[in-house]
């Protein structure tokens, strides 16, 4: 059963860093039929999509365009977790952050793979005041 | 692709169908003829859940009292009877398009 442990500061102060982590268990962070993602949810943003990671025989990453170039995912497959990194942040980056893992099935009859979000952390409230 | 939901409240009697409306801003089916549309739940003090995955497609443990129909721009989420346990914000979610983007929910409750 995979399971996804995050951690984190849950207090950020306005135009530092939030960095958070996620732990993955009863999968490899390597595999190569799995995508791994960052969504974040708040009252006045609803669910939102932060970016992903991936291997398929090298690293790749997604990014939502609003945070390009605040925004950093990276995985560390010797301790088998990847993190998020937000820098600058304001106090519209507070909100809970998820780390999920997008797992995949072959389409029938097609010569595709579908990725769906199956396998969600319980989340990390991050409030971003001084 | 900007995703609308509605109702945006639906409140239910236990054991009365309900139904959920999801359109999309852009089309969400792909050229391998299936739409990159899903369903979640979350319950209340949860994070989401998956139940449909390409429009239709009941995923894993979930009952066959849901069921999720549609194509292109406008889909629908079947509670055929509505139990104690189906309350929480349900989310269409599309994935043919980056970036990711969710609807704003429909959230069940009971009367």
């Amino acid at each position: 059963q995979v399971q996804l442990l995050q951690s984190g500061p849950g207090l950020v102060k306005p135009s530092q860093t939030l960095s958070l982590t996620c732990v993955v268990s009863g999968d490899s962070v390597s595999t190569h039929s799995a995508a791994w993602n960052w969504f974040r949810q708040s009252p006045s943003r609803g669910l939102e999509w932060l970016g992903r990671t991936y291997y398929r025989s090298k690293w790749f990453y997604d990014y939502t365009p609003s945070l390009m170039g605040r925004i950093t995912v990276n995985a560390d497959a010797s301790r088998n977790q990847f993190s998020l990194s937000l820098t600058s942040v304001t106090p519209e980056d507070t909100a809970v952050y998820y780390c999920v893992r997008e797992g995949s099935i072959p389409i029938p009859k097609t010569i595709y793979d579908y990725y769906f979000m199956d396998v969600w952390g319980k989340g990390t409230t991050v409030t971003v005041s001084s | 692709t900007v995703m609308t939901q509605s109702p945006l409240s639906l409140p239910v009697t236990p054991g009365e169908p309900a139904s959920m409306s999801c359109r999309s801003s852009q089309s969400l089916l792909h050229s391998n003829g299936y739409n990159y549309l899903d369903w979640y739940l979350q319950k209340p003090g949860q994070s989401p859940q998956l139940l449909i995955y390409l429009a239709s497609n009941r995923t894993s443990g979930v009952p066959g009292r849901f069921s999720g129909s549609g194509s292109g721009t406008d889909f629908t989420l079947k509670i055929s009877r509505v139990e104690a346990v189906d309350v929480g914000v349900y989310y269409c979610m599309q994935s043919l398009h980056t970036p990711l983007t969710f609807g704003g929910g429909t959230k069940v409750e009971i009367k």
